[in-house]
């Protein structure tokens, strides 16, 4: 399987202040993607990022709110704006490899 | 898009004894089934899959069946034990390489 390096695994922010999630993948993949997962929720699907060109939103995502950047074939940033208490979730990435979807460890995001 | 259901949200059983969840999809076009546990704290991963050309698949103590017509399919976990413990959740996918969009979740309690 793919192996994904995410980070920060945690981080307590501020309202109002900016995160940027990085994920490094050990192997060139055409499409990474974005999750939540809010507490005891299941994972909700934030954007497609492909390199080259710019991400997909899911319905009630916007890009003003959650950047994207996909700079090449192994690396991903997801950019979490102007946050508020309600940010407070579990941000992974994912990608796809030989033996299905690889998830990295997760960022566990709290907004104070 | 696609919306997925999985039932029941939580399951108990004895230790020893089978569990089984269950999740309807709505798109006729997915063709691409996982499942993935996730222990408390801990990213979710890939147990078992089933692509649509194929109606069961098993994996020693695990098995999923896929009934395409009724758009359903189901994950059964035979002689539990208590490392079963933990959250599954299901998924379907238009194609690979695609986005997949993810069941409630069942959280699963092995007894001893």
């Amino acid at each position: 399987s793919a192996v994904i390096s995410q980070k920060p695994s945690r981080d307590i922010c501020q309202r109002g202040t900016s995160l940027t999630i990085q994920c490094q993948v050990d192997s060139q993949v055409t499409m990474m993607f974005w999750y939540r997962q809010q507490p005891g929720q299941s994972l909700t699907l934030i954007a497609t990022a492909n390199q080259g060109s710019e991400a997909t939103y899911e319905s009630g995502f916007v890009i003003d709110k959650f950047p994207i950047s996909r700079p090449n074939l192994t690396f991903s940033t997801l950019t979490v704006s102007n946050m508020s208490p309600e940010d407070s979730s579990i941000y992974l990435c994912s990608v796809e490899d030989t033996k299905g979807y690889t998830f990295g460890s997760g960022t566990r995001l709290t907004v104070v | 898009g696609e919306n997925v259901e999985q039932h029941p949200s939580t399951l108990s059983v004895q230790e020893g004894d089978s569990a089984v969840i269950k999740c309807t999809y709505s798109d006729s076009a997915s063709n691409y089934f996982p499942w993935y546990k996730q222990e408390l704290g801990k990213r979710p991963q890939l147990i078992i899959d089933i692509r649509s050309n194929v109606g069961e698949k098993k994996d020693q103590r695990i098995a999923v069946t896929l009934n395409k017509t009724a758009k359903h399919f189901s994950l059964h976990i035979t002689e539990t034990q208590p490392e079963d413990s933990a959250v599954y959740f299901c998924a379907a996918s238009i194609r690979t390489g695609n986005q997949f969009y993810f069941g409630t979740g069942t959280s699963l309690t092995v007894i001893p």
